[in-house]
């Protein structure tokens, strides 16, 4: 079935420190993904995108790795601070012809002070 | 805020009866989407629309569901005869009709308790 996956449920990192949450996903023929951060009580909130022709695309501390050979994909985030804390998404599209987004289940980030 | 609004926020029902949730996306967003979130779960898509047609709906959309976007503006979401499964935060979501970006602008959800 369709489905987009997350390596690890919860990542606890020391404030300061670089975070690393992974995706794994099943659709190879996916045109893009999208990296959400939702806080508690809201809905999710946009972060970073990637087309499916690139590999990298960097933000604001926050960097996507695309890695279509083996369907992965990754979140960098550099220099995580407590306002970082968050369930982190990622999200694929599958194809133009489809409106939705696939999500996977979810990495808990938890920042130490 | 994104400037998607959902309301109500939070709805508590008996099992059985009707519920009704209404969505007003960004004014210039041509395209409107309904999620369904439960408790560690990502958002599952259920439908979309493009102006005030219903262009997609997901297995999950039951014949109890049901979505309408009149005039293309604000949607609404109905669950019919309620069941204690539908107990869930439901999410709605716009954009434009892409041409560069996929990026989906999400409300802050109705939480559904059916009891």
């Amino acid at each position: 079935g369709e489905s987009v996956g997350l390596h690890l449920p919860t990542l606890s990192v020391q404030e300061g420190d670089n975070s690393i949450i992974n995706c794994a996903y099943s659709n190879s023929a996916s045109d893009y993904f999208i990296w959400y951060k939702q806080e508690s009580g809201k809905g999710p909130q946009f972060i970073i995108d990637i087309r499916s022709n690139m590999d990298k695309r960097q933000g604001q501390r926050v960097t996507v790795l695309l890695n279509k050979t083996v369907k992965h994909l990754s979140l960098q985030i550099a220099a995580t601070q407590p306002g970082d804390s968050a369930v982190y998404f990622c999200a694929e599209h599958g194809s133009s012809n489809t409106g939705k987004l696939i999500f996977g289940q979810g990495t808990t980030l938890q920042v130490k002070p | 805020d994104t400037g998607v609004s959902q309301n109500p926020r939070h709805k508590i029902t008996k099992r059985g009866q009707n519920v009704t949730f209404r969505c007003d996306p960004i004014s210039e967003h041509n395209r409107l989407y309904w999620y369904r979130q439960t408790l560690g779960q990502g958002p599952e898509f259920l439908t979309y629309f493009q102006n005030e047609a219903q262009l997609e709906k997901s297995r999950l959309l039951s014949d109890r569901f049901s979505a309408e976007r009149p005039k293309g503006s604000f949607s609404t979401l109905e669950i019919q005869r309620t069941e204690q499964g539908d107990s869930a935060m439901y999410l709605c979501a716009s954009s434009l009709k892409p041409w560069s970006s996929y990026e989906q602008y999400f409300g802050p959800g109705t939480r559904l308790t059916v009891t």
